[in-house]
Protein backbone atom coordinates (compact mmCIF):
# COMPACT_ATOMS: atom_id res chain seq x y z
CA UNK A 1 0.00 0.00 0.00
CA UNK A 2 1.12 3.42 0.23
CA UNK A 3 1.07 6.45 3.16
CA UNK A 4 -1.29 9.43 1.96
CA UNK A 5 -2.20 12.22 3.56
CA UNK A 6 -4.03 15.35 2.40
CA UNK A 7 -4.78 18.54 3.59
CA UNK A 8 -6.97 20.09 4.72
CA UNK A 9 -8.99 17.09 6.20
CA UNK A 10 -11.72 19.59 6.08
CA UNK A 11 -13.29 23.04 5.48
CA UNK A 12 -15.95 25.42 5.46
CA UNK A 13 -15.91 27.67 2.88
CA UNK A 14 -18.06 30.40 1.35
CA UNK A 15 -19.78 30.30 -2.25
CA UNK A 16 -17.89 32.00 -4.77
CA UNK A 17 -14.19 31.34 -2.86
CA UNK A 18 -11.57 28.51 -4.01
CA UNK A 19 -10.24 25.99 -1.79
CA UNK A 20 -6.74 23.82 -2.91
CA UNK A 21 -6.68 20.18 -0.97
CA UNK A 22 -2.86 19.01 -1.70
CA UNK A 23 -2.20 15.28 -1.48
CA UNK A 24 0.85 13.56 -0.36
CA UNK A 25 2.43 10.29 -0.99
CA UNK A 26 4.97 9.22 1.29
CA UNK A 27 6.75 7.75 -2.73
CA UNK A 28 6.76 7.87 -6.39
CA UNK A 29 3.58 7.03 -7.93
CA UNK A 30 2.91 7.18 -11.72
CA UNK A 31 -1.04 7.63 -11.76
CA UNK A 32 -2.60 9.85 -8.72
CA UNK A 33 -6.53 9.79 -9.20
CA UNK A 34 -8.89 12.94 -7.91
CA UNK A 35 -12.27 11.42 -6.92
CA UNK A 36 -15.67 13.18 -5.74
CA UNK A 37 -18.29 11.63 -3.05
CA UNK A 38 -21.33 13.53 -2.09
CA UNK A 39 -23.27 13.39 0.23
CA UNK A 40 -24.81 9.25 0.42
CA UNK A 41 -23.20 8.71 -2.55
CA UNK A 42 -20.24 6.81 -4.10
CA UNK A 43 -17.42 7.62 -5.86
CA UNK A 44 -16.73 9.70 -8.63
CA UNK A 45 -13.85 10.17 -10.52
CA UNK A 46 -13.08 13.75 -11.40
CA UNK A 47 -9.63 13.54 -13.42
CA UNK A 48 -6.33 11.79 -13.42
CA UNK A 49 -3.21 13.92 -12.31
CA UNK A 50 -0.38 13.31 -14.78
CA UNK A 51 2.97 14.49 -13.82
CA UNK A 52 4.64 16.70 -16.51
CA UNK A 53 1.22 16.63 -18.49
CA UNK A 54 -2.11 18.28 -18.58
CA UNK A 55 -4.78 16.37 -16.08
CA UNK A 56 -7.27 13.99 -17.96
CA UNK A 57 -10.66 15.47 -16.81
CA UNK A 58 -14.09 12.74 -16.96
CA UNK A 59 -16.75 13.80 -18.08
CA UNK A 60 -19.09 17.00 -16.70
CA UNK A 61 -15.59 18.18 -15.15
CA UNK A 62 -14.11 20.76 -16.28
CA UNK A 63 -10.33 22.07 -15.77
CA UNK A 64 -11.97 25.74 -15.14
CA UNK A 65 -13.74 24.44 -11.90
CA UNK A 66 -11.05 21.98 -10.22
CA UNK A 67 -8.08 22.49 -11.83
CA UNK A 68 -5.26 20.04 -11.04
CA UNK A 69 -1.14 20.39 -10.61
CA UNK A 70 1.28 17.44 -10.69
CA UNK A 71 4.74 18.79 -9.88
CA UNK A 72 6.46 15.45 -8.93
CA UNK A 73 5.78 11.85 -8.45
CA UNK A 74 4.93 12.41 -4.91
CA UNK A 75 2.58 15.68 -4.50
CA UNK A 76 -0.53 16.80 -6.29
CA UNK A 77 -3.30 19.82 -5.96
CA UNK A 78 -7.05 19.94 -7.02
CA UNK A 79 -8.50 23.50 -6.77
CA UNK A 80 -12.44 23.70 -6.22
CA UNK A 81 -12.84 27.14 -7.94
CA UNK A 82 -15.74 29.31 -7.46
CA UNK A 83 -17.26 27.23 -5.20
CA UNK A 84 -21.53 26.51 -4.91
CA UNK A 85 -23.16 24.64 -2.18
CA UNK A 86 -23.74 21.64 -4.98
CA UNK A 87 -19.65 21.02 -4.42
CA UNK A 88 -19.99 20.09 -0.67
CA UNK A 89 -18.51 16.67 -1.07
CA UNK A 90 -15.64 14.69 0.32
CA UNK A 91 -12.93 14.78 -1.91
CA UNK A 92 -10.11 12.14 -2.34
CA UNK A 93 -7.04 11.32 -3.55
CA UNK A 94 -5.84 7.98 -4.78
CA UNK A 95 -2.71 6.52 -6.09
CA UNK A 96 -2.32 3.54 -8.09
CA UNK A 97 0.52 1.63 -7.25
CA UNK A 98 0.51 -1.76 -8.63
CA UNK A 99 -1.98 -3.71 -11.00
CA UNK A 100 -4.55 -0.90 -11.64
CA UNK A 101 -4.95 -0.95 -6.91
CA UNK A 102 -5.51 2.12 -6.06
CA UNK A 103 -5.42 3.77 -2.35
CA UNK A 104 -6.99 6.12 -1.05
CA UNK A 105 -6.03 8.77 0.98
CA UNK A 106 -8.22 10.05 3.75
CA UNK A 107 -10.57 12.57 2.55
CA UNK A 108 -11.40 16.25 2.44
CA UNK A 109 -14.86 17.19 3.64
CA UNK A 110 -15.38 20.53 2.25
CA UNK A 111 -18.96 22.39 2.67
CA UNK A 112 -19.99 25.42 1.16
CA UNK A 113 -22.05 27.84 2.58
CA UNK B 1 -23.18 3.50 -19.74
CA UNK B 2 -21.07 1.75 -18.20
CA UNK B 3 -22.42 0.26 -14.88
CA UNK B 4 -21.86 -1.03 -11.49
CA UNK B 5 -24.63 -2.51 -9.28
CA UNK B 6 -25.31 -3.60 -5.70
CA UNK B 7 -27.97 -3.45 -3.37
CA UNK B 8 -27.61 -0.96 -1.39
CA UNK B 9 -29.25 -2.57 1.57
CA UNK B 10 -28.49 -2.16 4.86
CA UNK B 11 -27.76 -6.29 4.65
CA UNK B 12 -28.13 -7.47 8.71
CA UNK B 13 -26.43 -10.23 9.99
CA UNK B 14 -25.76 -11.97 13.40
CA UNK B 15 -22.44 -11.82 14.91
CA UNK B 16 -20.45 -14.96 13.88
CA UNK B 17 -22.84 -15.58 10.65
CA UNK B 18 -21.55 -15.23 6.66
CA UNK B 19 -22.20 -12.01 5.41
CA UNK B 20 -22.63 -12.36 1.47
CA UNK B 21 -22.20 -9.09 -0.44
CA UNK B 22 -23.05 -8.86 -4.49
CA UNK B 23 -22.26 -6.77 -7.77
CA UNK B 24 -23.29 -6.85 -11.07
CA UNK B 25 -21.24 -5.00 -14.01
CA UNK B 26 -22.34 -3.88 -16.86
CA UNK B 27 -19.35 -3.87 -19.14
CA UNK B 28 -17.73 -7.86 -20.43
CA UNK B 29 -15.10 -6.07 -21.20
CA UNK B 30 -13.68 -5.66 -17.61
CA UNK B 31 -10.48 -6.49 -16.28
CA UNK B 32 -10.07 -5.42 -12.83
CA UNK B 33 -12.38 -6.12 -10.19
CA UNK B 34 -12.22 -4.67 -6.20
CA UNK B 35 -13.96 -4.68 -2.68
CA UNK B 36 -13.19 -1.58 -1.07
CA UNK B 37 -14.67 -1.18 2.79
CA UNK B 38 -15.82 2.26 4.02
CA UNK B 39 -16.43 3.27 7.43
CA UNK B 40 -18.80 6.04 8.33
CA UNK B 41 -17.08 9.55 7.63
CA UNK B 42 -13.73 7.39 6.42
CA UNK B 43 -11.93 6.49 3.38
CA UNK B 44 -12.25 3.78 0.65
CA UNK B 45 -9.63 1.17 2.09
CA UNK B 46 -9.26 -2.20 0.04
CA UNK B 47 -9.95 -5.54 1.37
CA UNK B 48 -9.71 -8.19 -2.11
CA UNK B 49 -9.20 -7.48 -5.69
CA UNK B 50 -9.62 -10.22 -8.00
CA UNK B 51 -9.00 -10.97 -12.07
CA UNK B 52 -9.51 -14.24 -12.95
CA UNK B 53 -12.90 -16.40 -12.80
CA UNK B 54 -13.19 -18.41 -9.66
CA UNK B 55 -12.63 -17.76 -5.47
CA UNK B 56 -9.72 -16.33 -4.09
CA UNK B 57 -9.67 -15.97 -0.21
CA UNK B 58 -8.03 -14.00 2.44
CA UNK B 59 -8.34 -14.45 6.32
CA UNK B 60 -11.93 -14.03 6.74
CA UNK B 61 -12.79 -12.93 3.69
CA UNK B 62 -13.40 -14.56 0.02
CA UNK B 63 -14.26 -13.17 -3.40
CA UNK B 64 -15.78 -14.82 -6.23
CA UNK B 65 -15.60 -13.78 -9.87
CA UNK B 66 -18.18 -15.22 -12.24
CA UNK B 67 -17.17 -13.39 -15.47
CA UNK B 68 -20.08 -15.22 -17.97
CA UNK B 69 -22.63 -13.62 -15.22
CA UNK B 70 -20.77 -10.28 -14.79
CA UNK B 71 -20.90 -11.18 -11.37
CA UNK B 72 -18.49 -10.81 -8.42
CA UNK B 73 -19.40 -11.47 -4.71
CA UNK B 74 -17.80 -11.09 -1.46
CA UNK B 75 -18.42 -13.53 1.68
CA UNK B 76 -17.24 -12.63 4.99
CA UNK B 77 -17.06 -15.24 7.68
CA UNK B 78 -17.42 -15.52 10.98
CA UNK B 79 -18.44 -11.41 10.91
CA UNK B 80 -18.02 -9.44 13.19
CA UNK B 81 -19.70 -5.67 14.84
CA UNK B 82 -16.42 -4.20 13.67
CA UNK B 83 -17.09 -5.37 9.72
CA UNK B 84 -20.07 -2.74 9.83
CA UNK B 85 -19.75 -0.48 6.67
CA UNK B 86 -20.17 0.41 3.73
CA UNK B 87 -18.71 -2.29 0.90
CA UNK B 88 -18.14 -0.85 -2.41
CA UNK B 89 -17.36 -3.01 -5.55
CA UNK B 90 -15.34 -1.29 -7.85
CA UNK B 91 -14.08 -1.86 -11.86
CA UNK B 92 -11.84 -1.46 -13.76
CA UNK B 93 -12.99 -1.49 -17.95
CA UNK B 94 -11.29 -2.31 -21.11
CA UNK B 95 -11.37 0.48 -23.36
CA UNK B 96 -12.99 3.35 -21.64
CA UNK B 97 -13.07 6.47 -23.26
CA UNK B 98 -11.93 8.30 -19.76
CA UNK B 99 -8.50 7.93 -18.26
CA UNK B 100 -6.76 5.07 -17.85
CA UNK B 101 -7.11 2.93 -14.89
CA UNK B 102 -10.26 4.08 -14.16
CA UNK B 103 -12.35 2.60 -11.67
CA UNK B 104 -16.15 2.44 -11.77
CA UNK B 105 -17.50 2.54 -8.18
CA UNK B 106 -21.08 0.71 -7.49
CA UNK B 107 -23.39 2.80 -4.81
CA UNK B 108 -22.20 0.40 -1.95
CA UNK B 109 -23.68 -1.94 0.38
CA UNK B 110 -24.46 -1.40 4.01
CA UNK B 111 -23.91 -4.21 6.28
CA UNK B 112 -24.60 -3.99 10.14
CA UNK B 113 -23.03 -6.86 12.21
CA UNK B 114 -25.44 -7.14 15.10
CA UNK B 115 -24.00 -8.37 18.45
Amino acid sequence: SAVISQKPSRDICQRGTSLTIQCQVDSQVTMMFWYRQQPGQSLTLIATANQGSEATYESGFVIDKFPISRPNLTFSTLTVSNMSPEDSSIYLCSVDRLTDTQYFGPGTRLTVL
Amino acid sequence: QKEVEQNSGPLSVPEGAIASLNCTYSDRGSQSFFWYRQYSGKSPELIMSIYSNGDKEDGRFTAQLNKASQYVSLLIRDSQPSDSATYLCAVTLLNYGGSQGNLIFGKGTKLSVKP
